[in-house]
């Protein structure tokens, strides 16, 4: 089944630490996105990528950095200069083609502080 | 300029009832505006969208009505069901691939 995979599903943090989140698909597209979740704040974007060793920040890269090695790859690294880690991460991605074809989301990472 | 505002925040509609959500934006070079429906612990996930040259998207129970002159589009979802109980966010671009989403919906159906 072609698709957008993240792990783990669950991930803890220590202060000081810093932490990778994984979102692999199989779905052959060329841009890919992460989201930060929190309570009553719908959906932000942190970075994106619309094609391999190429990315942008979105509107909260702070604390954040990414790669884009492979087009079915884009790790997401939350560093200890994020303050406030504690959230839902989700990682999207979208068809090559017209810029306003849908993205398709994972189901995400929580991420909590221990 | 480039915030989508969400209303209500939370929502509570008898089985079979109709729910209503509603957005509004600023930025008129938005073109395109998607909903997303969301289950507790999973990802958002496409259910309609619509661009601004039509006044209706309707898709079985769910349609979506723009209002291009007042910027506002909201979802209507006809016969509601337990069933439709998730999140739903709408959302806005303009011709990029970066999304706007708006703060979300939280729909409750009580049969």
């Amino acid at each position: 089944d072609g698709g957008i995979t993240q792990s783990p599903k669950y991930l803890f943090r220590k202060e000081g630490q810093n932490v990778t989140l994984s979102c692999e698909q199989n779905l052959n597209h060329d841009a890919m996105y992460w989201y930060r979740q929190d309570p009553g704040q719908g959906l932000r974007l942190i970075y994106y990528s619309q094609i391999v060793n190429d990315f942008q920040k979105g509107d909260i890269a702070e604390g954040y950095s990414v790669s884009r090695e492979k087009k079915e790859s884009f790790p997401l690294t939350v560093t200890s200069a994020q303050k406030n880690p504690t959230a839902f991460y989700l990682c999207a991605s979208r068809p090559p083609g017209r810029p306003n074809q849908p993205q398709h989301f994972g189901d995400g990472t929580r991420l909590s502080i221990l | 300029q480039q915030q989508v505002k969400q209303s209500p925040q939370s929502l509570i509609v008898q089985k079979g009832g109709i729910s209503i959500i509603n957005c509004a934006y600023e930025n008129t070079a938005f073109d395109y505006f998607p909903w997303y429906q969301q289950f507790p612990g999973k990802g958002p996930a496409l259910l309609i969208a619509i661009r601004p040259d039509v006044s209706e998207k309707k898709e079985g129970r769910f349609t979506i009505s723009f209002n291009k002159s007042a910027k506002q589009f909201s979802l209507h979802i006809m016969d509601s069901q337990p069933g439709d109980s998730a999140t739903y966010f709408c959302a806005a671009s303009m011709n990029t691939d970066k999304l706007i989403f708006g703060t979300g919906t939280r729909l409750q159906v009580f049969p």
